[in-house]
């Protein structure tokens, strides 16, 4: 079936270095997700993108859809203690109606 | 306020008891869903609805069922034949199945000894 892989599956950085996380597809997307899950929390919906080639921002984070629309990433820089959590994208398939969740890359930062 | 609730918050139980998670949501939401996140893993799809008195299996749906008699509420069963129910259990709606971003509730803890 469909997999969206996600690496790393964790990241260790200290306070203030860049982190970058990559969702892949094996399919092409009609959108990708993210979310943040904080330590003991729940999955908190971040950002949608749809287009091919779309940047979004938000703050310190920026996001990315591929131009084929299979892959997309997310980049903090200078991350922050606050930034600690599991972050997911998550890819619905074109034509398809079941969005599929990466299993997550988990940050750690240390102050 | 609206939002997405799910009760209790952590759940006890002995082997060989179904155990029922509840799911509210009045965010007048057509879709819904249950995930289980087992600890340092990703979301697994147990089962979702679409619509009242519809749902599907997802991906790891033995042992579990479902129900959808109301549009707000989707609760779910864990019964004696799941083999390995200890898990965090999420569940989730969206306006509608495709194309929108999802609200969790705050999950369930479920620990059987």
């Amino acid at each position: 079936g469909q997999q969206v892989m996600q690496i790393p599956q964790y990241q260790h950085v200290q306070e203030g270095e860049d982190f970058t996380t990559y969702c892949n597809s094996s399919t092409t997307l009609s959108n990708i997700q993210w979310y943040k899950q904080r330590p003991g929390g729940h999955p908190v919906f971040l950002i949608q993108l749809v287009k091919s080639g779309e940047v979004k921002k938000q703050k310190r984070l920026t996001f990315q859809f591929g131009e084929a629309k299979k892959n997309s990433s997310l980049h903090i820089t200078a991350t922050q203690t606050t930034d600690v959590g599991t972050y997911f994208c998550a890819g619905l398939k074109t034509g398809g109606f079941k969005t599929i969740f990466g299993a997550g890359t988990r940050l750690f930062v240390k102050a | 306020d609206g939002g997405i609730t799910q009760s209790p918050k952590y759940l006890f139980r002995k082997e060989g008891q179904n155990v029922t998670l509840s799911c509210e949501q009045n965010l007048n939401h057509d879709a819904m869903y249950w995930y289980r996140q087992d600890p340092g893993q990703g979301l697994r799809l147990i089962y979702y609805s679409q619509i009242v008195n519809d749902f599907q299996k997802g991906d790891i749906a033995e042992g579990y069922s479902v129900s959808r008699e109301k549009k707000e509420s989707f609760p779910l069963t864990v019964t004696s034949a799941q083999k390995n129910p200890t898990a965090f259990y999420l569940c989730a709606s969206s306006p509608r199945l495709d194309r929108y971003e999802q609200y969790f509730g705050p999950g369930t803890r479920l620990t059987v000894t």
